[in-house]
């Protein structure tokens, strides 16, 4: 599996935009990059996926660069509720198993 | 739109005592998983479960735990002889067939105290 990178927290404003940026120098030709959220005391949630260039869904968008060494996850307009923490897994698709990391606590401030 | 339950969301037990987790996956879903997550750490993957056996298990899943669908709906997740090192939430999760995309479908988590 991918080893991922991403900072251990951020801090951003009601009415932002917050760019979380994962780093997966080993990523295979297989591996899709895959986001999840979470709240405290609940389940993670799938956000977006992607395999190259950018995908955007009614949460968020996908920035993934050529060489598919990182991706940015990008929250437009950030609220409260956003506060969250967000992880970044890599793996080929449906016949991994998605292993979490640290992931990014996000923190949005009024 | 479909979810996974879990039940129960909170169970408190001693030491020593038996436990069942049961989770109710979404119905067109072929691909089970447990997870848990010690308080203030990372999701850990436990087991997944395919085609009514264990398809990978991780170090964590050990002879104390164990699975089963014991019927169409039902997912559950038994710890034997609980410790307190077990005190956790427990993420049931579950994947559609087919498709690259790999998403995992959690549940909200059953938490488990053990004392």
């Amino acid at each position: 599996l991918a080893k991922t990178t991403q900072p251990i927290s951020m801090d951003s404003y009601e009415g932002q935009e917050v760019n979380i940026t994962c780093s997966h120098n080993n990523i295979a030709t297989n591996d899709y990059i895959t986001w999840y959220q979470q709240f405290p005391s609940q389940g993670p949630r799938f956000i977006i996926q992607g395999y190259k260039t950018k995908v955007t869904n009614e949460v968020a968008s996908l920035f993934i660069p050529a060489d598919r060494k990182s991706s940015t996850l990008s929250l437009p307009r950030v609220s409260l509720s956003d506060t969250a923490v967000y992880y970044c897994l890599v793996g080929d698709g449906g016949s991994y198993i998605p292993t979490f990391g640290r992931g990014t606590s996000l923190i949005v401030h009024p | 739109e479909p979810e996974v339950t879990q039940t129960p969301s909170h169970q408190v037990t001693q030491m020593g005592q038996e436990v069942i987790l049961r989770c109710v996956p979404i119905s067109n879903h072929l691909y089970f998983y447990w997870y848990r997550q010690i308080l203030g750490q990372k999701v850990e993957f436990l087991v997944s479960f395919y085609n009514n056996e264990i398809s990978e298990k991780s170090e964590i899943f050990d002879d104390q735990f164990s699975v089963e669908r014991p019927d169409g709906s039902n997912f559950t997740l038994k710890i034997r002889s609980t410790k307190l090192e077990d005190s956790a939430m427990y993420f049931c999760a579950s994947r559609p067939p087919g498709g690259d995309t790999g998403e995992l479908f959690f549940g909200e988590g059953s938490r488990l105290t053990v004392l």
